[in-house]
């Protein structure tokens, strides 16, 4: 059994649809960082939380630590939010355990 | 800043050939890491640092060496290439145990 498991592991939405994107994990762990990876191939750092909940413009990041369990929610999506959207665990010795990732296409 | 640089882009070996990869940041952070991404499997660490002149082993580090001579730079070495490790590379680094900054990646074939 992976230690990070993601679902959907693929989903297609329209434009303008929340999106919501789920993390279990089955580490301790003291952190989880949520991860962009574009199209291009390039990662961008969008949250580290460890705890409760954090916002950015219209990207929601929550976690429950002792559910194991952490959500990526987008609101009013858009087409340059496609991406595959990687959730991270952080474990002991400041090593992240990487889920597969969730491959988000948002057509117009 | 540049940022995370990662050199060079693309590379194709011949099993049995030897490269090194090199890391670059100009953020003058402590740690540093190599991944390695694989289809179907999320980023595996390979290697990191926490500070120069130290390195450590992460979750697949066999087949690869590594060396952090200056705070800046972070190598990674194939000393006799594989096809297994035919892969996308990143390297990342982070000022303190948070949030990491990753390169562009390294597309590498052996063939």
């Amino acid at each position: 059994k992976n230690e990070v498991e993601q679902s959907p592991q693929n989903l297609t939405a329209q434009e303008g649809e929340f999106i919501t994107i789920n993390c279990s994990y089955s580490v301790g762990i003291s952190a989880l960082h949520w991860l962009q990876q574009h199209p291009g191939g390039g990662i961008v750092s969008l949250f580290m939380l460890s705890s409760g909940k954090k916002k950015h413009g219209r990207l929601i990041a929550t976690i429950n630590i002792q559910e194991k369990h952490s959500s990526l929610h987008i609101t009013a999506s858009h087409p340059r939010d496609s991406a595959v959207y990687i959730c991270a665990p952080k474990g002991g010795a400041q090593k992240l355990v990487f889920g597969q990732g969730t491959r988000l296409t948002i057509n117009p | 800043n540049a940022g995370v640089t990662q050199t060079p882009k693309f590379r194709v070996l011949k099993t049995g050939q030897s490269m090194t990869l090199l890391c670059a940041q100009d953020m003058n952070h402590e740690y540093m890491y190599w991944y390695r991404q694989d289809p179907g499997m999320g980023l595996r660490l390979i290697h990191y640092s926490v500070g120069e002149g130290t390195t450590a082993k992460g979750e697949v580090p066999d087949g690869y060496n590594v060396s952090r001579l200056k705070k800046q730079n972070f190598l990674l070495g194939l000393e006799s290439a594989a096809p297994s490790q035919t892969s996308v590379y990143f390297c990342a680094s982070s000022p303190t145990r948070d949030t990491q900054y990753f390169g562009p990646g390294t597309r590498l074939t052996v063939l």
